[in-house]
Protein backbone atom coordinates (compact mmCIF):
# COMPACT_ATOMS: atom_id res chain seq x y z
CA UNK A 1 0.00 0.00 0.00
CA UNK A 2 1.59 3.02 -0.78
CA UNK A 3 2.39 6.16 1.69
CA UNK A 4 1.65 9.66 1.52
CA UNK A 5 3.39 11.23 -1.08
CA UNK A 6 4.56 14.96 -0.81
CA UNK A 7 5.87 16.44 -4.02
CA UNK A 8 8.53 18.11 -4.08
CA UNK A 9 11.21 17.07 -1.56
CA UNK A 10 12.88 20.42 -1.63
CA UNK A 11 12.31 23.60 -2.94
CA UNK A 12 14.11 27.13 -3.63
CA UNK A 13 11.87 30.40 -3.98
CA UNK A 14 12.25 34.07 -4.17
CA UNK A 15 10.27 36.56 -1.88
CA UNK A 16 7.22 37.61 -3.47
CA UNK A 17 7.30 34.92 -5.77
CA UNK A 18 4.26 31.86 -5.18
CA UNK A 19 4.56 28.23 -4.62
CA UNK A 20 2.28 25.09 -4.90
CA UNK A 21 2.91 21.97 -2.95
CA UNK A 22 1.36 18.68 -3.46
CA UNK A 23 0.32 15.89 -1.44
CA UNK A 24 -1.28 11.99 -2.66
CA UNK A 25 -2.91 10.43 0.26
CA UNK A 26 -3.24 6.79 1.41
CA UNK A 27 -5.87 4.88 -1.17
CA UNK A 28 -8.86 5.45 0.43
CA UNK A 29 -7.96 8.16 2.69
CA UNK A 30 -10.58 11.21 2.85
CA UNK A 31 -8.81 13.83 4.89
CA UNK A 32 -5.62 15.65 4.37
CA UNK A 33 -4.14 17.67 7.07
CA UNK A 34 -1.47 20.27 6.08
CA UNK A 35 1.29 21.53 9.11
CA UNK A 36 4.16 23.64 8.84
CA UNK A 37 7.22 23.05 11.16
CA UNK A 38 10.02 25.31 11.76
CA UNK A 39 12.69 24.87 14.87
CA UNK A 40 10.98 28.05 16.64
CA UNK A 41 7.34 26.95 16.39
CA UNK A 42 7.09 23.28 16.08
CA UNK A 43 4.32 21.87 14.19
CA UNK A 44 1.48 24.18 13.58
CA UNK A 45 -1.79 23.08 11.63
CA UNK A 46 -2.63 25.36 8.45
CA UNK A 47 -5.84 23.70 7.55
CA UNK A 48 -7.60 20.18 7.06
CA UNK A 49 -9.54 18.96 4.19
CA UNK A 50 -12.00 16.32 3.61
CA UNK A 51 -14.03 15.24 0.65
CA UNK A 52 -12.86 17.84 -0.97
CA UNK A 53 -14.36 20.77 1.57
CA UNK A 54 -12.24 22.99 4.39
CA UNK A 55 -13.28 21.39 7.46
CA UNK A 56 -10.67 23.20 9.73
CA UNK A 57 -8.43 25.92 9.49
CA UNK A 58 -5.46 27.30 11.47
CA UNK A 59 -4.25 30.92 12.63
CA UNK A 60 -2.01 31.46 9.30
CA UNK A 61 -2.82 34.75 7.10
CA UNK A 62 -4.89 34.75 4.03
CA UNK A 63 -1.56 34.05 1.63
CA UNK A 64 -1.90 30.34 2.76
CA UNK A 65 -4.44 28.31 0.94
CA UNK A 66 -5.73 24.59 -0.42
CA UNK A 67 -7.47 22.81 -1.90
CA UNK A 68 -9.00 19.33 -2.29
CA UNK A 69 -9.46 17.15 -5.73
CA UNK A 70 -12.36 14.36 -6.10
CA UNK A 71 -9.43 11.47 -5.60
CA UNK A 72 -8.54 13.10 -2.39
CA UNK A 73 -5.38 14.81 -3.60
CA UNK A 74 -4.79 18.07 -2.18
CA UNK A 75 -2.61 20.93 -3.07
CA UNK A 76 -1.33 24.32 -1.01
CA UNK A 77 -0.40 27.02 -2.17
CA UNK A 78 1.39 30.21 -0.86
CA UNK A 79 1.48 33.20 -2.55
CA UNK A 80 4.08 36.30 -2.01
CA UNK A 81 6.70 34.32 0.04
CA UNK A 82 8.07 35.74 2.69
CA UNK A 83 11.41 34.39 4.75
CA UNK A 84 9.49 33.62 7.40
CA UNK A 85 7.62 30.97 5.53
CA UNK A 86 10.87 29.00 5.19
CA UNK A 87 9.71 25.73 6.92
CA UNK A 88 9.10 21.67 6.63
CA UNK A 89 5.70 21.14 5.11
CA UNK A 90 4.28 18.09 6.28
CA UNK A 91 1.13 16.74 4.71
CA UNK A 92 -0.81 13.76 6.95
CA UNK A 93 -3.90 11.99 5.71
CA UNK A 94 -6.44 9.96 7.51
CA UNK A 95 -9.62 7.62 6.72
CA UNK A 96 -12.11 9.99 8.37
CA UNK A 97 -10.03 12.10 10.93
CA UNK A 98 -7.22 12.03 13.35
CA UNK A 99 -9.06 9.43 16.13
CA UNK A 100 -6.73 7.05 13.99
CA UNK A 101 -3.83 9.05 13.75
CA UNK A 102 -2.46 10.47 11.04
CA UNK A 103 -0.22 8.90 8.27
CA UNK A 104 2.45 11.50 7.57
CA UNK A 105 4.34 12.31 4.14
CA UNK A 106 8.07 13.56 4.28
CA UNK A 107 7.30 16.75 3.75
CA UNK A 108 8.73 19.60 1.80
CA UNK A 109 11.35 21.82 2.61
CA UNK A 110 10.97 25.42 1.48
CA UNK A 111 13.39 27.12 1.25
CA UNK A 112 12.59 31.10 0.88
CA UNK A 113 15.93 33.67 0.10
CA UNK B 1 -7.76 25.57 23.49
CA UNK B 2 -5.68 22.10 24.19
CA UNK B 3 -2.36 22.51 24.29
CA UNK B 4 0.55 19.86 24.53
CA UNK B 5 3.56 20.42 26.77
CA UNK B 6 7.06 18.17 26.28
CA UNK B 7 8.82 19.68 29.29
CA UNK B 8 12.18 17.79 28.32
CA UNK B 9 13.44 19.71 25.43
CA UNK B 10 16.61 16.35 24.99
CA UNK B 11 16.68 13.48 26.89
CA UNK B 12 19.30 10.36 26.24
CA UNK B 13 19.94 6.86 27.08
CA UNK B 14 22.12 4.10 27.08
CA UNK B 15 21.77 1.41 24.33
CA UNK B 16 19.56 -1.19 25.98
CA UNK B 17 18.48 0.78 28.73
CA UNK B 18 14.66 2.26 29.43
CA UNK B 19 13.61 5.87 29.30
CA UNK B 20 10.72 7.79 29.96
CA UNK B 21 9.95 10.69 27.43
CA UNK B 22 7.46 13.06 29.93
CA UNK B 23 3.89 14.70 28.32
CA UNK B 24 0.87 16.37 29.97
CA UNK B 25 -1.55 18.62 28.46
CA UNK B 26 -4.75 20.40 28.88
CA UNK B 27 -8.51 19.85 28.05
CA UNK B 28 -11.49 19.82 29.14
CA UNK B 29 -12.73 16.88 26.97
CA UNK B 30 -13.29 13.44 28.50
CA UNK B 31 -13.29 11.63 25.35
CA UNK B 32 -10.11 12.25 23.55
CA UNK B 33 -6.85 10.53 21.59
CA UNK B 34 -3.69 10.64 22.48
CA UNK B 35 -0.71 9.86 20.57
CA UNK B 36 2.83 9.49 20.27
CA UNK B 37 5.23 10.37 17.34
CA UNK B 38 8.89 9.81 16.38
CA UNK B 39 10.29 11.75 13.56
CA UNK B 40 13.87 10.66 12.44
CA UNK B 41 16.52 12.50 10.25
CA UNK B 42 14.54 11.26 6.83
CA UNK B 43 11.63 13.88 8.22
CA UNK B 44 8.59 11.50 7.91
CA UNK B 45 6.67 11.54 10.99
CA UNK B 46 5.64 7.66 12.31
CA UNK B 47 2.84 6.77 14.39
CA UNK B 48 4.36 5.19 17.44
CA UNK B 49 1.49 4.41 19.86
CA UNK B 50 -2.07 5.33 20.26
CA UNK B 51 -4.54 6.03 23.14
CA UNK B 52 -7.87 5.94 23.41
CA UNK B 53 -8.91 8.14 26.57
CA UNK B 54 -12.27 6.15 27.79
CA UNK B 55 -9.44 3.02 27.46
CA UNK B 56 -8.24 2.90 31.48
CA UNK B 57 -6.02 0.22 30.14
CA UNK B 58 -2.15 1.74 28.79
CA UNK B 59 -1.02 0.88 25.45
CA UNK B 60 1.91 -1.29 24.86
CA UNK B 61 3.69 -1.84 21.41
CA UNK B 62 5.98 -3.65 21.80
CA UNK B 63 9.02 -2.06 23.32
CA UNK B 64 7.07 1.05 23.76
CA UNK B 65 4.59 1.58 26.62
CA UNK B 66 2.31 4.47 27.80
CA UNK B 67 1.53 5.90 31.28
CA UNK B 68 -1.97 7.36 31.60
CA UNK B 69 -3.31 9.15 34.03
CA UNK B 70 -6.17 10.72 33.15
CA UNK B 71 -6.74 13.00 35.90
CA UNK B 72 -3.49 14.46 36.06
CA UNK B 73 -3.79 14.85 32.53
CA UNK B 74 -0.59 13.08 31.77
CA UNK B 75 0.59 10.73 29.19
CA UNK B 76 3.96 9.54 29.21
CA UNK B 77 5.75 7.10 26.72
CA UNK B 78 8.46 4.39 27.83
CA UNK B 79 10.77 2.94 25.52
CA UNK B 80 12.09 -0.45 26.82
CA UNK B 81 15.42 -2.55 25.61
CA UNK B 82 16.68 1.17 23.69
CA UNK B 83 18.24 0.77 20.57
CA UNK B 84 20.04 2.65 18.08
CA UNK B 85 17.41 2.91 15.64
CA UNK B 86 14.67 4.75 18.56
CA UNK B 87 17.09 7.79 18.16
CA UNK B 88 15.00 10.97 16.98
CA UNK B 89 12.45 13.51 17.89
CA UNK B 90 9.44 12.25 19.39
CA UNK B 91 6.82 14.26 19.56
CA UNK B 92 3.51 14.21 22.04
CA UNK B 93 0.07 14.61 20.47
CA UNK B 94 -3.75 15.06 21.09
CA UNK B 95 -6.99 14.87 19.01
CA UNK B 96 -10.60 15.72 19.77
CA UNK B 97 -14.06 15.36 17.54
CA UNK B 98 -12.56 16.01 13.98
CA UNK B 99 -10.82 19.00 14.96
CA UNK B 100 -6.97 19.34 14.14
CA UNK B 101 -4.37 17.58 15.88
CA UNK B 102 -2.57 19.36 18.70
CA UNK B 103 1.23 18.55 18.94
CA UNK B 104 3.94 19.24 21.60
CA UNK B 105 7.36 20.75 20.78
CA UNK B 106 8.94 17.48 20.98
CA UNK B 107 11.81 15.66 22.97
CA UNK B 108 15.02 14.98 21.03
CA UNK B 109 15.98 11.58 22.19
CA UNK B 110 19.61 10.07 21.38
CA UNK B 111 20.76 6.76 21.92
CA UNK B 112 24.72 5.87 22.91
CA UNK B 113 25.93 3.00 22.36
Amino acid sequence: KAGVTQTPRYLIKTRGQQVTLSCSPISGHRSVSWYQQTPGQGLQFLFEYFSETQRNKGNFPGRFSGRQFSNSRSEMNVSTLELGDSALYLCASSLGGGRYGYTFGSGTRLTVV
Amino acid sequence: AQTVTQSQPEMSVQEAETVTLSCTYDTSESDYYLFWYKQPPSRQMILVIRQEAYKQQNATENRFSVNFQKAAKSFSLKISDSQLGDAAMYFCAYFYNNNDMRFGAGTRLTVKP
